[in-house]
């Protein structure tokens, strides 16, 4: 099975300011058909889990553009611009190559 | 608007089953790959089961390999996660998910005697 790791777990940030979240793959996401299966979700607090983006860098539908992501391979970073409010929750990374799908531990982000 | 409603859920005495239902809106459920994911109370998610479009193709984690089994109907836009010989450790809200981008709000399955 592909092991997800994250850092920081926790992530303490003042409204407005930048924030980054790391996502290691124990394997390469890059699949054969050129695309990479690396997905960041944020769960809001009483919620579920909400795409936020798909293949490393697509943004999903209605996620502000404040939300960024990058890497390949087996590194990736979700980059919040300006953190809002309503960002705070967990954030979980994904990878979608191979079964069975296999999620970080969560990067719980909270308000200062 | 994508609505996916799952339902079923409840206590259990260990060793019972449970038929958990998702009910789909809003996209054409027959074109989409469908998963199930678990989350513990406190803790972080769990796949459990994926089932193709067609029904054709179909995997388990290894926790649930031979007690749990899912299944679809297209006609009727639903999925299904039949769960048998429930243990505590199965305790869990339980998502639907339409591919990596469509979540259900969860349907809570507690297992306890």
């Amino acid at each position: 099975d592909i092991v997800m790791t994250q850092t920081p777990l926790s992530l303490s940030v003042t409204p407005g300011q930048p924030a980054s979240i790391s996502c290691k793959s124990s394997q390469s996401l890059l699949h054969s058909d050129g695309k990479t299966y690396l997905y960041w979700y944020l769960q809001k607090p009483g919620q579920s889990p909400q795409l936020l983006i798909y293949e490393v860098s697509s943004r999903f539908s209605g996620v502000p553009d404040r939300f960024s992501g990058s890497g390949s391979g087996t590194d990736f970073t979700l980059k919040i611009s300006r953190v809002e409010a309503e960002d705070v929750g967990v954030y979980y990374c994904m990878q979608g190559i191979h079964l069975p799908l296999t999620f970080g531990p969560g990067t719980k982000v909270d308000i200062k | 608007e994508v609505q996916l409603v799952e339902s079923g859920g409840g206590l259990v005495q260990p060793g019972g089953s449970l038929r958990l239902s998702c009910a789909a809106s809003g996209f054409t459920f027959s074109s989409y790959e469908m998963n199930w994911v678990r989350q513990a109370p406190g803790k972080g998610l769990e796949w459990v089961s994926y089932i193709s479009s067609s029904g054709s193709t179909i995997y388990y984690a290894d926790s649930v390999k031979g007690r749990f089994t899912i299944s679809r109907d297209n006609a009727k836009n639903s999925l299904y996660l039949q769960m048998n010989s429930l243990r505590a450790e199965d305790t869990a809200v339980y998502y639907c998910a339409a591919g990596c981008g469509y979540w259900g709000q969860g349907t809570l399955v507690t297992v306890s005697s």
